[in-house]
């Protein structure tokens, strides 16, 4: 039972340009929404948040919007640039999910 | 401040036998998860220990078993290996159990777990 969902295995953009990535969830008891990215050998580490308080939050080049009714968040980038090429996970929780559950991943490839 | 360390960052095994993987957590952080990453399937909640004690687990078999020595380190043991637990095992960390609110988890960079 996949509750959050990650349909895009991988997307390609060029730098300079948006990248909006998306993930969907099932369970309507999460209430916080995390975006993690992944370089290749290394630990993911934390992106930014959304608490479902919000429908969106904004650090530098990233924000994250989140539709409660449709279940649904995306991270937006921009601009994207050559670093950003990695894996992004989405991850929720809440008070009664006893556990952070992450999606499939995005791999994001920004090309010059 | 150190992060989280894993070790051994690559292991060799044969079906039918048995391992140990082990995570030091953020100095101060009383919980540490286990995750199983596998290409396509993300990253598979293995269990969370804290202060000691299995706070949850997910679903796997009961050849999956962890555990939490009282300075918060972690091990985690997989018996009678079986191909498909080839995977990245990662560890993570956080300061209070996962799931508290606005609670973020550090990773470690995983140990590579490879079954012949």
């Amino acid at each position: 039972d996949q509750q959050v969902k990650q349909n895009s295995p991988s997307l390609s953009v060029q730098e300079g340009r948006i990248s909006i990535l998306n993930c969907d969830y099932t369970n309507s008891m999460f209430d916080y929404f995390l975006w993690y990215k992944k370089y290749p050998a290394e630990g993911p580490t934390f992106l930014i948040s959304i608490s479902s308080i919000k429908d969106k939050n904004e650090d530098g080049r990233f924000t994250v919007f989140l539709n409660k009714s449709a279940k649904h968040l995306s991270l937006h980038i921009v601009p994207s640039q050559p670093g950003d090429s990695a894996v992004y996970f989405c991850a929720a929780s809440g008070t009664r999910a006893q556990k952070l559950v992450f999606g499939q991943g995005t791999r994001l490839t920004i090309n010059p | 401040k150190a992060g989280v360390t894993q070790t051994p960052r690559y292991l060799i095994k044969t079906r039918g036998q048995q391992v140990t993987l082990s995570c030091s957590p953020i100095s101060g952080h009383r919980s540490v998860s286990w995750y199983q990453q596998t290409p396509g399937q993300g990253l598979q909640f293995l269990f969370e220990y804290f202060s000691e004690t299995q706070r949850n687990k997910g679903n796997f078999p009961g050849r999956f078993s962890g555990r939490q020595f009282s300075n918060s380190r972690s091990e985690m043991n997989v018996s009678t290996l079986e191909l498909g637990d080839s995977a990245l095992y990662l560890c993570a960390s956080s300061l209070v159990a996962s799931t508290s609110t606005n609670e973020k988890l550090f990773f470690g960079s995983g140990t590579q777990l490879s079954v012949l």
